[in-house]
């Protein structure tokens, strides 16, 4: 079956500008991450999703950093007023969390590699 | 979430096994240890999560001590593929996130 597919694979923009990244989990994942990573860094937790509703935020950087999921399927990760730190790989994660509460592997998109000019 | 420690990297004979340690001494009762792998340019890859028990399934060993304080991630017979950065996390199974906390990893080079 499909994996986590996430869209544009390369995004260039400028300093300033807004950007939307999105991710596709897995259908029937109710867990949705998104991370990002810097280069030669492990990846950074940002946000959790169980459903629609925003679980964990606690890793957003600041306020220019939002993301929703309004139907509980496919995510946007939004960013405004870009700066040139904000470059980085940003992957999307899905999981399913088990009826016993168990939170279950995730399985990574192949990112979103973001370069703000 | 409780940290780990790992080489920043290691070689490894193609054909031959490999065996990746982790060290997480402060882990606590209730929290797993999971591997993650992550390729050149992909996304992680999920391998294997353990609590006490030693684990095996298609992709890996994964040799947890008694104490719980480390353990070894091992490819029985590594091929050029298998070169990734792994990471080694801990964290619990349940609770109000699910999120995973990456440190810098291994990375294992597989030389022909």
């Amino acid at each position: 079956g499909a994996g986590v597919s996430q869209t544009p694979s390369n995004k260039v923009t400028e300093k300033g500008k807004y950007v939307e990244l999105r991710c596709d989990p897995i259908s029937g994942h109710t867990a949705l991450y998104w991370y990002r990573q810097s280069l030669g860094q492990g990846p950074e937790f940002l946000i959790y999703f169980q459903g629609t509703g925003a679980a964990d935020d606690s890793g957003l950087p600041n306020d220019r950093f939002f993301a929703v999921r309004p139907e509980g399927s496919v995510s946007t990760l939004k960013i405004q007023r870009t700066e040139r730190g904000d470059s980085a790989v940003y992957l999307c994660a899905s999981s399913l969390k088990g009826t016993s509460g168990f939170y279950n592997e995730q399985f990574f998109g192949p990112g979103t590699r973001l370069t703000v000019l | 979430d409780a940290k780990t420690t790992q080489p920043p990297s290691m070689d490894c004979a193609e054909g031959r096994a490999a065996n990746l340690p982790c060290n997480h001494s402060t882990i606590s009762g209730n929290e797993y240890v999971y591997w993650y792998r992550q390729i050149h340019s992909q996304g992680p890859q999920y391998i294997i999560h353990g609590l006490k028990n030693n684990e095996t399934n298609e992709m890996a060993s994964l040799i947890i001590t008694e104490d719980r304080k480390s353990s070894t991630l091992i490819l029985p017979h590594a091929t050029l593929r298998d070169t990734a950065v792994y990471y080694c996390i801990v964290r619990f199974r349940s609770g109000n996130t699910g999120k995973l906390i990456f440190g810098q990893g291994t990375t294992l080079q597989v030389k022909p």
